[in-house]
């Protein structure tokens, strides 16, 4: 079973930085087509990026990705307020779906 | 765009069956390719995948829960539903459905139901 281990656990960071989420799989993944999310409080994930490096509708261009066979970064530039949340990353596992367990991203 | 709302009991018992439904508006889950998804989230936790219905009807499921789990669809409601037998504490989650857009070697997530949290407790 393929695990995806996400870094860091927690960020904070000031609004106008710029931030990185890593994502590493246990083993090499099926695909290069990582899928990024966003989750906020009480609320389902918004999809942010899927693919090698395509934004979802709606997703701004400050958000972007890039992957390989066992890892994927997603940068944030120019961090708003907005941005507070959780992501999260998810890859094709075969038999499943896995997701990583989330890095938590704080505005201060 | 299409809508996803899940239902179904909030508490269940040790042991017993959980059963949720998640209705679908403004589009049929016969139609397209779709894979129509069950997830959850411990709280405090990441999101783990359960199973799916693709729209041809072929279903999956986590091989870790796959003893236990159902999942059916029912085009003529446009539901997809999940059962989850032999319940324990550890199922205590939010569940949520959603939509998988095939994309390339997978698929993504890009309508979610909003979430209902089960609670398994006598």
């Amino acid at each position: 079973e393929i695990v995806l281990t996400q870094s860091p656990g927690t960020l904070s960071l000031s609004p106008g930085e710029r931030v990185t989420l890593s994502c590493r799989a246990s083993q090499s993944v099926y695909s290069s087509d990582w899928v990024w999310y966003q989750q906020k409080p009480g609320q389902a994930p918004r999809v942010l990026t899927y693919g090698p490096s395509n934004r979802a509708a709606g997703i701004p261009d400050r958000f972007s990705a890039s992957g390989s066979a066992t890892d994927s970064t997603l940068t944030i530039d120019r961090l708003e307020p907005g941005d507070c949340g959780i992501y999260h990353c998810q890859q094709e596992g075969g038999s499943s779906l896995p997701f990583g367990g989330g890095t938590r991203v704080e505005i201060k | 765009q299409v809508q996803l709302q899940e239902s179904g009991p909030g508490l269940v018992k040790p042991s017993q069956t959980l059963s949720l439904t998640c209705t679908v508006s403004g589009g049929s889950i016969g139609s397209g390719s779709f894979f129509w998804t069950w997830m959850r989230q411990p709280a405090g936790k990441g999101l783990e995948w359960i199973g799916r219905v693709y729209t041809s009807g072929s279903i999956k499921s986590h091989p870790s829960l796959k003893s236990r789990v159902t999942i059916s669809f029912d085009k003529s409601k446009n539901q997809f539903s999940l059962e989850l037998t032999s319940v324990t504490a550890a199922d205590t989650a939010v569940y949520f459905c959603a939509r998988g857009m095939p994309y390339g070697g997978t698929y993504y997530f890009d309508s979610w139901g909003q979430g209902t949290l089960v609670t398994v407790s006598s």
